[in-house]
């Protein structure tokens, strides 16, 4: 199995630009994560899925981010309109609820300038 | 609302020293640990995980952590480190059985020669 697929992995853009990050699960995994990642504040849950249906999206800093999951395989991430504070690493990580353990993708590592 | 705690943010040990990680969790509901590794630019990866049964849980890599409900702790130990042990741990706990992690803030190992 390829793991956990995070594209792109290296993202420098403007502010005011919109960003979208991608996320593809290990198959056969029905919930899907979002984290951010940064010095001040660690390791934040954004949101998750259970089959592709949004279950807790309280992490979600404000109404610039939005997230979907079209279908089991694929999960975008997306931030409109970019600010310098949201630079930070993003991970995306999938479970199956058999077992409890979240597998984490390589990330996202995003500066907004 | 659960927290964790790692209450030491930087450890630096020699090879071969034992090493004792430090993690408390606040929850008034059962709950699931768990201790995760991050290497330089890396995604998390699971060590181990406490679920139920035995309050001692063996990892990978040579690790194992102690349950102690009364003082809320998950421990992370392993006898005698490697030059390779070097990375970052995050110590998590979810709530009663929920898929939600919350993270502590993570324990920077350090390894010298």
């Amino acid at each position: 199995d390829a793991g956990v697929i995070q594209s792109p992995r290296h993202e420098v853009t403007e502010m005011g630009q919109e960003v979208t990050l991608r996320c593809k699960p290990i198959s056969g995994h029905d919930y899907l994560f979002w984290y951010r990642q940064t010095m001040m504040r660690g390791l934040e849950l954004l949101i998750y899925f259970n089959n592709n249906v949004p279950i807790d999206d309280s992490g979600m800093p404000e109404d610039r981010f939005s997230a979907k999951m079209p279908n089991a395989s694929f999960s975008t991430l997306k931030i409109q309109p970019s600010e310098p504070r949201d630079s930070a690493v993003y991970f995306c990580a999938s479970s199956s609820n058999i077992r409890y353990e979240q597998y984490f993708g390589p990330g996202t590592r995003l500066t907004v300038t | 609302a659960q927290s964790v705690t790692q209450l030491d943010s930087q450890v630096p040990v020699f090879e071969e020293a034992p090493v004792e990680l430090r993690c408390n969790y606040s929850s008034s509901v059962s709950v699931y640990l768990f201790w995760y590794v991050q290497y330089p630019n890396q995604g998390l990866q699971l060590l181990l995980k406490y679920l139920s049964g035995s309050t001692l849980v063996k990892g990978i890599n040579g690790f194992e952590a102690e349950f102690n409900k009364s003082q809320t702790s998950f421990h992370l130990r392993k006898p005698s480190v490697h030059i390779s042990d070097t990375a970052e741990y995050f110590c998590a706990v979810s709530e009663g059985g929920s898929e939600k992690l919350v993270f502590g803030k993570g324990t920077k190992l350090t390894v010298n020669p």
